[in-house]
């Protein structure tokens, strides 16, 4: 068990749709990363935040929007969504955003788009 | 630009053989390196770490040795086991712009008795 909770474990929705995925970071870790780790894509960097503010953004789509709350958990929300964004999410934690820290997974939310 | 080239798989080994994935990277600044291991519908695990060259990560029998002359970090074990089936990412952490983190495509492992 790394720490890292996230939520749902399960999604299933239809094209079109909204939906927001919920992580809640190691205790004391500050920063907090999303992935998307699919098939034929394996597994991309979306958007980082430090402290509340964001970070680094890596292949996110402007249809995706990410933040973090006062209490350190986050949230990355989907919107219009499409078949092709049928992935794991995962969100990771670390202490801080050096490159030495090295970054704690969560379980993933798997999410099907039909 | 910063990405990490790993072996590809799948592969399969036999029980007590020897393991060797191959990793190498282009960044730029100094990266630190990583070897994470994700099993089946587990997220991903890290095995081991090196934050500078000439670095050895080491961790339950795998070991990585960062070489920064060859841009490399070779994942070895010298006898693996069944429950070492997995998949075996490796990765680049960077501060240039928050820490963010570069992953290879990931490499299956298959151990048979």
């Amino acid at each position: 068990d790394s720490g890292v909770t996230q939520t749902p474990k399960h999604l299933i929705t239809a094209t079109g749709q909204r939906v927001t995925l919920r992580c809640s970071p190691r205790s004391g870790d500050l920063s907090v990363y999303w992935y998307q780790q699919s098939l034929d894509q394996g597994l991309q960097f979306l958007i980082q935040y430090y402290n509340g503010e964001e970070r680094a953004k890596g292949n996110i789509l402007e249809r995706f929007s990410a933040q973090q709350f006062p209490d350190l958990h986050s949230e990355l929300n989907l919107s219009s969504l499409e078949l092709g964004d049928s992935a794991l999410y995962f969100c990771a934690s670390s202490v801080a955003g050096d490159r030495e820290n090295e970054q704690f997974f969560g379980p993933g939310t798997r999410l099907t788009v039909l | 630009g910063n990405s990490v080239t790993q072996m590809e798989g799948p592969v399969t080994l036999s029980e007590e053989a020897f393991l060797t994935i191959n990793c190498t990277y282009t960044a730029t600044g100094y990266p630190s390196l990583f070897w994470y291991v994700q099993y089946p519908g587990e997220g991903l695990q890290l095995l081991l770490k090196a934050t500078k060259a000439d670095d050895k990560g080491s961790n339950k029998g795998f070991e990585a040795t960062y070489r920064k002359e060859t841009t490399s970090f070779h994942l070895e074990k010298g006898s693996v086991q069944v429950s070492d089936s997995a998949v075996y990412f490796c990765a680049l952490g960077l501060s240039n712009t928050g820490n963010q983190f570069y992953f290879g495509t990931g490499t299956s492992l298959t151990v048979i008795p």
